[in-house]
């Protein structure tokens, strides 16, 4: 069994904060890295997938980096809003045919 | 474009019995992986399904099976259900297994053993 850890495992802020999060995950076998957002009562959503050592992607506010030498990907969120309230989860992708998931960032943005 | 539905979307099984979970599929997708999700957990990887053949599997007993159609939705079946099984049950689908597809995922399905 692999291990993906994510820290921190909640975080609460004000709205209009900048914040990020690791995703921490083995450095061998690497095949991919994705990021998702899960809302309360809904479906995770895909964010970024991520492949490359050195990757970084962004979609509007939200950003993230890849190393893969190391093991670890940041995301980062800028000037949180209420909407951006949910649990992050990465998840590492062994080979082609194996996911593992870290236990997610639980984010909380007070307006 | 259709998304991924699972069914039921509740459910309550007594310790000791079978339960199946039915998942279909995004239109287009040809590839669905299954997650079990207990209670402050991430996702669990169970098994994935590539052209109704499993290409992929986690660390879960043979009690936790599956199949692909040729329609591409899939079932997870469960045998002799244990109190541990209690969780959310993901279903996801994906363009193929190559290394830059994201997954989409259906609104699971709660299983409670009694």
């Amino acid at each position: 069994i692999l291990n993906v850890e994510q820290s921190p495992q909640s975080l609460h802020v004000q709205e209009g904060d900048s914040t990020n999060f690791t995703c921490s995950f083995p450095s061998s076998n690497f095949y991919a890295l994705h990021w998702y957002r899960w809302e309360t009562a809904k479906s995770p959503e895909a964010l970024f997938v991520m492949t490359l050592n050195g990757d970084e992607k962004k979609k509007g506010r939200i950003s993230a980096t890849l190393n893969t030498k190391e093991g670890y990907s940041y995301l980062y969120i800028k000037g949180s809003q209420p909407e951006d309230s949910a649990t992050y989860l990465c998840a590492f992708k062994y080979n082609f045919n194996k996911f593992y998931f870290g236990s997610g960032t639980k984010l909380n943005v007070k307006p | 474009e259709t998304g991924v539905t699972q069914s039921p979307t509740h459910l309550i099984k007594t310790r000791g019995q079978q339960v199946t979970l039915r998942c279909s599929s995004q239109s287009g997708h040809n590839t669905v992986s299954w997650y079990q999700q207990a209670l402050g957990q991430g996702p669990q990887f169970i098994f994935q399904y590539y052209r109704e053949e499993e290409n992929g599997r986690g660390n879960f007993p043979p009690r936790f099976s599956g199949l692909q159609f040729p329609n591409y939705s899939s079932e997870l079946n469960v045998n002799a259900l244990e109190l541990d099984d209690s969780a959310l049950y993901l279903c996801a689908s994906s363009g193929g297994t190559e290394y830059n597809s994201p997954l989409h995922f259906g609104n699971g399905t709660r299983l409670t053993v009694t």
